[in-house]
């Protein structure tokens, strides 16, 4: 059974670039959602991707979109980068659209915002 | 929306010790996990438990969802148990909402 990854692992980007953050999914699993994590936070739900659709979204600003493929990875793009966009992102895979289904999480993609 | 508190916020234990850690919630949930943070950030699945007491060796949990909390139990701490510990709960099917976390250190 092959595990959530995440690449890259660190990331360093200038203030008004733009970045693609990549996940790709368990095996078995259809849904991948994006979460951000600031420093000495816990995590915070951007959007969740089902069937290749948005499937919900959290208080996120539209420069933050994605994009879920076929073989259910995802990519998660942030345009017009802020320094307050330095975080972790973590990525979770689940299987199905409801809750009730165990989540699993990538080692997480590190932005830094210069 | 739902509000999840994590208790305490930082504990500090010297190898060998017991713990517990307190989750509680606003509402009532039809998912909860508790994950280990590990120092390079990645979220460890330690317990899927929205309700009812699991055990995997060391550590267990029980939730009570109808009093609306979780606590997660560590034995015989080691040093590598040190990191933080999240409880998470499902929002809207698709929104995991995470406490602030317990950071735990555990001292030889």
């Amino acid at each position: 059974e092959t595990g959530v990854t995440q690449s890259p692992t660190h990331l360093i980007k200038t203030r008004g670039q733009q970045v693609t953050l990549r996940c790709s999914s368990q095996s078995g699993h259809n849904t991948v959602s994006w979460y951000q994590q600031a420093l000495g936070q816990g995590p915070q739900f951007i959007f969740q991707y089902y069937r290749e659709e948005e499937n919900g979204r959290g208080n996120f600003p539209p420069r933050f979109s994605g994009l879920q493929f076929p073989n259910y990875s995802s990519e998660l793009n942030v345009n017009a980068l802020e320094l307050d966009d330095s975080a972790l992102y973590l990525c979770a895979s689940s299987w199905g659209n409801r809750a009730g289904t165990e989540a699993f999480f990538g080692q997480g993609t590190r932005l830094t915002v210069v | 929306g739902i509000q999840v508190e994590q208790s305490p916020p930082d504990l500090i234990l010297q190898e060998g010790a017991n713990s517990t850690l307190r989750c509680n919630f606003s509402d009532s949930v039809n998912n909860l996990q508790w994950f280990h943070q590990n120092p390079w950030g990645q979220l460890i699945n330690l317990f899927y438990i929205p309700s009812g007491t699991k055990q995997n060796g060391r550590l267990s949990a029980t939730t009570v969802a109808t009093e609306r909390y979780s606590l997660l139990y560590i034995s015989s701490s080691q040093t590598t148990d040190s990191g933080v510990y999240f409880c998470a709960v499902m929002y809207n099917n698709n929104d995991m909402r995470f406490g602030a976390g317990t950071r735990l250190t555990v001292k030889p």
